[in-house]
């Protein structure tokens, strides 16, 4: 059964990056479905942020005002979220999901100084 | 950006009652491929959001049948027949065919 965890600091600075892991365990995230983050602020809406195909691919949505990036590590079966220069709108549950058919628990991250 | 309008934002049922939920997209969903790329998910108090249909109706595993998904295009439903007490939280629409991907704005569904 495919299983996944988020990690990651809990505080960060504005305008500094937040980094994230997603630790994924039961598929190899090289073998198939999309490798996605997904974020929940306020405890309501819910943001897509991006996703990496299990080929390497990677789509962003282009209405985050932080610059984005994920990208993976196979040898550990882990894909990550970089956040870069943050700010206080940043601030909310960070979700990993596997083809939206399983997700992590979260990890909630907030910036402030 | 396709947008998901979903109504109503909050329902109140009693157990065994049924409800339905509707989800309205701005544009068809139908992907290139013809398939339509709209799920349902689940995301009950203090947890992380379980996907419960994809497809529009396809049923992910362990999911009651009491749950069935319909609809084509533009115009989605979600109903849950006979609810019980674990069927509360908040219910959102997903939809995957256009980039970004969605979400509807939820619907609360509360226990009488």
């Amino acid at each position: 059964q495919m299983q996944l965890q988020e990690s990651g600091p809990g505080l960060v600075k504005p305008t500094q990056s937040l980094f994230l892991t997603c630790s994924v365990t039961g598929f190899s995230i090289t073998s198939g479905y999309y490798w996605i983050w997904i974020r929940q602020s306020h405890g309501k809406h819910l943001e897509w942020m991006g996703y990496m195909t299990y080929s390497g691919e990677t789509f962003y949505n282009p209405s985050l005002k932080s610059p984005i990036s994920i990208t993976r590590e196979t040898s550990k079966n882990q894909f990550f979220l970089q956040l870069n220069s943050v700010t206080t709108e940043d601030t909310a549950m960070y979700y990993c999901a596997g083809d939206f058919s399983a997700w992590g628990q979260g990890v909630m991250v907030t910036v402030s100084s | 950006d396709v947008v998901m309008t979903q109504t109503p934002p909050s329902l109140s049922v009693a157990i065994g009652q049924s409800v339905s939920i509707s989800c309205k997209s701005s544009q068809s969903l139908v992907a290139s491929d013809k398939n339509t790329y709209l799920n349902w998910l689940l995301q009950s108090p203090g947890r992380s959001p379980k996907r419960l249909i994809y497809q529009v109706s396809k049923l992910d595993s362990g999911v009651p049948d009491r749950f069935s998904g319909s609809g084509s295009e533009k115009d989605f439903t979600l109903k849950i027949s006979r609810v019980e007490a674990e069927d509360l939280g908040v219910y959102y629409c997903l939809q995957g065919t256009h980039l970004p991907l969605t979400f509807g704005s939820g619907t609360k569904l509360e226990i009488k």
